[in-house]
């Protein structure tokens, strides 16, 4: 199965850009790459995906590097509701979202 | 509101008494599924469903079982509880399966003693 790869942990000062990276070195052609996060008590909340080109909306932007053997999500203003653990996940198959361990991101205000 | 709907949010109950846990979605999507959240472990998915009366293994299904008899609705059964089923639970459901967003319903605590 394609795994990721995530540090265990960022930091990022209120209201400035967070760019949380994410390595997937054996995605296939076909998986798409999904970002999820979860506040403490709360189920899993959905972010964004794509698949081969970068990807914008109301809550973060994605950039998928060429090879697509990596990524970014990039929080452009991070505000004390944004911390959480953020997990990039590659969808494979036909409906499978292996979760790993995750991002936690703290905000300091 | 769009959102998918878990009962019950906690339950203690004892090893081997049958329990249901039940999901419901009023988005109309074909794909649900379950996972279990362990620590240390993340999010593990136990079985997922494409559409009525088509439903398969994900990566822990040992132990649990599942029915997809009408589109919205998605129970797991845990015939024979033990206590490492002891865990939160999640239902999720999506339409176009991984190339679309899932939504995570609020969770269900289970304890088995």
């Amino acid at each position: 199965d394609a795994k990721t790869t995530q540090p265990n942990s960022m930091e990022s000062n209120e209201e400035e850009p967070v760019h949380l990276p994410c390595n997937h070195s054996t995605i296939s052609g076909t998986d798409y790459i999904h970002w999820y996060r979860q506040l403490p008590s709360q189920g899993p909340e959905y972010v964004i995906h794509g698949l081969t080109s970068n990807v914008n909306n109301r809550m973060a932007s994605l950039a998928i590097a060429e090879d697509r053997k990596s990524s970014t999500l990039i929080l452009h203003r991070a505000t004390l509701r944004d911390a959480a653990v953020y997990y990039c996940i590659l969808g494979a198959g036909s409906y499978q979202l292996t979760f790993g361990k995750g991002t936690k991101l703290s905000v300091i205000p | 509101e769009a959102q998918v709907t878990q009962n019950p949010r906690y339950l203690i109950t004892v090893t081997g008494k049958k329990l249901t846990v039940t999901c419901s979605q009023n988005m109309n999507h074909e794909y649900m599924s379950w996972y279990r959240q362990d620590p240390g472990l993340g999010l593990r998915q136990i079985y997922y469903s494409m559409n009525v009366e088509v439903t398969d293994k994900g990566d822990v299904p040992e132990g649990y079982k599942v029915s997809r008899k009408e589109k919205r609705n998605f129970p797991l059964i845990l015939e024979s509880p033990s206590p490492n089923q002891t865990s939160l639970y999640f239902c999720a459901s999506s339409l176009m399966g991984r190339a679309s967003e899932a939504f995570f319903g609020q969770g269900t605590r289970l304890t088995v003693v």
